[in-house]
């Protein structure tokens, strides 16, 4: 039973399309995060949510909208996608507020936009 | 605020080598400090932690790292590598102020037969 899970695993769009990754979490993890890992494999924070309510929000166009409907769910939305979207985006969770708290990753989705 | 750097990309040993991969930190509270491991098309997998107290933490897999203040240091390091510890290895560091853990650029380990 996968802890954290994405959906799709990989999405190929046109440039302009509005897409959304889904994050689901089964460990009753109160703290959901989005990453989104470049080319380079470099690691970025774009969101964190604990309890539904927004905490992290890192400088992020406002293309990208993230909803938490409840705690164990933390989708993304994008929106008019561009092709520097392109990147693989992870989605993890910890425990309480994270201070501390080592993160548990999904298996990524791979976006990419032509 | 929190940063980390790893030394070097890319590093290769011989199978049944010393694996040691390097990471400094900077942290201007007491760190928190992670390895993870990434295996290709794979999210990333925690190694270790180090949070407070024993300064040696020992991991998944055979992998250690040691926190040194003193050289704001998280070296990881394994005595003998294997075929499968092929992967990039990701440091990692967060503040006791904030919840977001911030990455290193990562280092691809290969093993050599």
């Amino acid at each position: 039973d996968t802890a954290v899970s994405q959906t799709p695993k990989y999405l190929v769009t046109q440039m302009g399309n509005d897409k959304s990754i889904k994050c689901e979490q089964n460990l009753g993890h109160d703290t959901m995060y989005w990453y989104k890992q470049d080319s380079k494999k470099f690691l970025k924070i774009m969101f964190s949510y604990n309890n539904k309510e927004l905490i992290i929000n890192e400088t992020v166009p406002n293309r990208f909208s993230p909803k938490s409907p409840d705690k164990a769910h933390l989708n993304l939305h994008i929106n008019s996608l561009e092709l520097g979207d392109s990147a693989v985006y992870f989605c993890a969770s910890s425990p309480l507020d994270g201070v501390g708290q080592a993160y548990t990753f999904g298996s990524g989705t791979r976006l990419t936009v032509v | 605020a929190q940063s980390v750097t790893q030394l070097g990309s890319h590093v290769s040993v011989s199978e049944g080598a010393l694996v040691l991969l390097r990471c400094n930190y900077s942290s201007s509270v007491p760190p928190y400090l992670f390895w993870y491991v990434q295996y290709p098309n794979q999210g990333l997998q925690l190694l270790l932690k180090y949070t407070t107290g024993a300064t040696l933490v020992k991991g998944i897999n055979g992998f250690e790292a040691e926190f040194k203040k003193s050289e704001t240091s998280f070296h990881l390091t394994k005595p003998s590598a294997h075929m499968s510890d092929a992967a990039e290895y990701f440091c990692a560091v967060s503040g006791s102020s904030a919840s977001k853990i911030i990455f290193g650029s990562g280092t691809r380990l290969s093993i050599r037969p």
